[in-house]
């Protein structure tokens, strides 16, 4: 089976430019979590969704920050506009439905990330 | 506030031997515990997951306790080798808390 798809995995833009990170999840997967990670940060949770419907954004640093899941195999990150602190790799999780309704405690598959680079 | 501390940032041992990384947690109570690996240019990925009702769990060559008393997770490979160099990441979660992941240690298993 195919894992977490991730595009681009690599991205390099100059400041103010609009940036969007794309994510396929694993296909029957209804958890859907968007990461940042950083030297000084390391993996920081923006937001994740269930059943496409976003559920905690407390992560997401700015209203520069959006994140869309239109249907259960796509997600889109967007950062408008894209400011040199945004550099990171950001990274694409998703899991199924764990015992009740707490999703901690089933493992998270990851993508292999996009890096993006603002100029 | 959540506070998660990992052993140190880098730990080097010798080929053949335990390794033993270490998870601290304060602030937090936490009902689960997972440990990833992530390699360079990788993203994490799952290795093992404990409950606070368990005392130990076993995968293979690794071995995880969780001891809530202590706020600490211990997580053991035993017989490295040099696969076995990565960072490794803790991460704690529970209902109604929010999913923290640990600033990860790096280990290098030495030939």
């Amino acid at each position: 089976d195919a894992g977490v798809i991730q595009s681009p995995r690599h991205e390099v833009t100059e400041m103010g430019q609009e940036v969007t990170l794309r994510c396929k999840p694993i296909s029957g997967h209804d958890y859907l979590f968007w990461y940042r990670q950083t030297m000084m940060r390391g993996l920081e949770l923006l937001i994740y969704f269930n059943n496409n419907v976003p559920i905690d954004d407390s992560g997401m640093p700015e209203d520069r920050f959006s994140a869309k899941m239109p249907n259960a195999s796509f997600s889109t990150l967007k950062i408008q506009p894209s400011e040199p602190r945004d550099s990171a790799v950001y990274f694409c999780a998703s899991s199924s439905t764990g015992t009740g309704i707490d999703w901690g405690n089933q493992p998270q598959h990851f993508g292999d990330g996009t890096r993006l680079s603002i100029l | 506030s959540q506070k998660i501390e990992q052993n140190s940032e880098a730990l080097n041992i010798q080929e053949g031997k335990t390794a033993t990384l270490t998870c601290n947690y304060t602030n937090y109570s936490p009902a689960y515990l997972q440990w990833y690996r992530q390699d360079p240019g990788r993203g994490p990925v799952f290795l093992l997951l404990i409950r606070e009702n368990e005392k130990e769990k076993r995968k293979e060559r690794l071995k995880v306790t969780f001891d809530t008393t202590l706020k600490q997770s211990l997580f053991h490979i035993t017989a490295s080798q040099p696969a076995d160099s990565a960072t490794y990441l803790c991460a704690l979660g529970g209902y109604g808390q929010n999913f923290v992941f640990g600033p990860g240690t790096r280990l290098s298993v030495l030939p």
